[in-house]
């Protein structure tokens, strides 16, 4: 079946920087993709969403960007911070059900 | 307002036994959707329930069974349980479902473990 995967399974960066993690889709029916995060011993939390008829939305400190065309998905993280240090999820909705990427590590040094 | 609140967060099951979840959503929230997380298989859709029906159900065995009430509390229930079904059990609650485009919000978990 369709699904949604990550390119990179886990990416280190330093404090200050700059992190882009990526999510490849499949289900061209698709029409709404969500990013969330998720800290040791917590549940998924809710970072940004974006419809199928945007290709960039803008939150604090974090943007996705959605292209179609190639069906890929982006989380931009703008001066990375030690309490961004998680696993960051890709989720794609068709009908009902989210379907949800393996996740990144995302790992932010001092 | 007070998110949403899964109990146990903790269970050690024996195999063979069953187990019953519980998720309380966020009020107001209608659509209450179940996951299974593992490291092998990351996250996996279980069912979703949107006013005391199922409308939605993903790729799990007759094991996995789940049910709304009427205050939009739902349960998930796992018989005959086995090693494999050892997991993180997460509850998402949303408005009115993902499917409609709207955010889901996902409880801190039940940690099951059978032995």
């Amino acid at each position: 079946g369709e699904s949604v995967g990550l390119h990179l399974p886990t990416l280190s960066v330093q404090e200050g920087d700059n992190s882009i993690i990526n999510c490849a889709y499949s289900n061209s029916a698709s029409d709404y993709f969500i990013w969330y995060k998720q800290e040791s011993g917590k549940g998924p939390q809710f970072i940004i969403d974006i419809r199928s008829n945007m290709d960039k939305r803008q939150g604090q400190r974090v943007t996705v960007l959605l292209n179609k065309t190639v069906k890929h998905l982006s989380l931009q993280i703008a001066a990375t911070q030690p309490g961004d240090s998680a696993v960051y999820f890709c989720a794609e909705n068709a009908g009902n059900m989210l379907t949800f990427g393996g996740g990144t590590r995302l790992m932010v040094k001092p | 307002k007070a998110g949403v609140t899964q109990t146990p967060r903790y269970l050690i099951k024996t195999r063979g036994q069953q187990v019953t979840l519980s998720c309380s959503p966020i009020s107001g929230h209608r659509s209450v959707s179940w996951y299974q997380q593992t490291p092998g298989q990351g996250l996996q859709f279980l069912f979703e329930y949107f006013s005391e029906t199922q409308r939605n159900k993903g790729n799990f065995p007759g094991r996995f069974s789940g049910r709304q009430f009427s205050n939009s509390r739902s349960e998930m229930n796992v018989s005959t349980l086995e090693l494999g079904d050892s997991a993180l059990y997460l509850c998402a609650s949303s408005l009115v479902g993902g499917g409609q485009g709207t955010e889901a919000f996902f409880g801190q978990g039940t940690r099951l473990t059978v032995v």
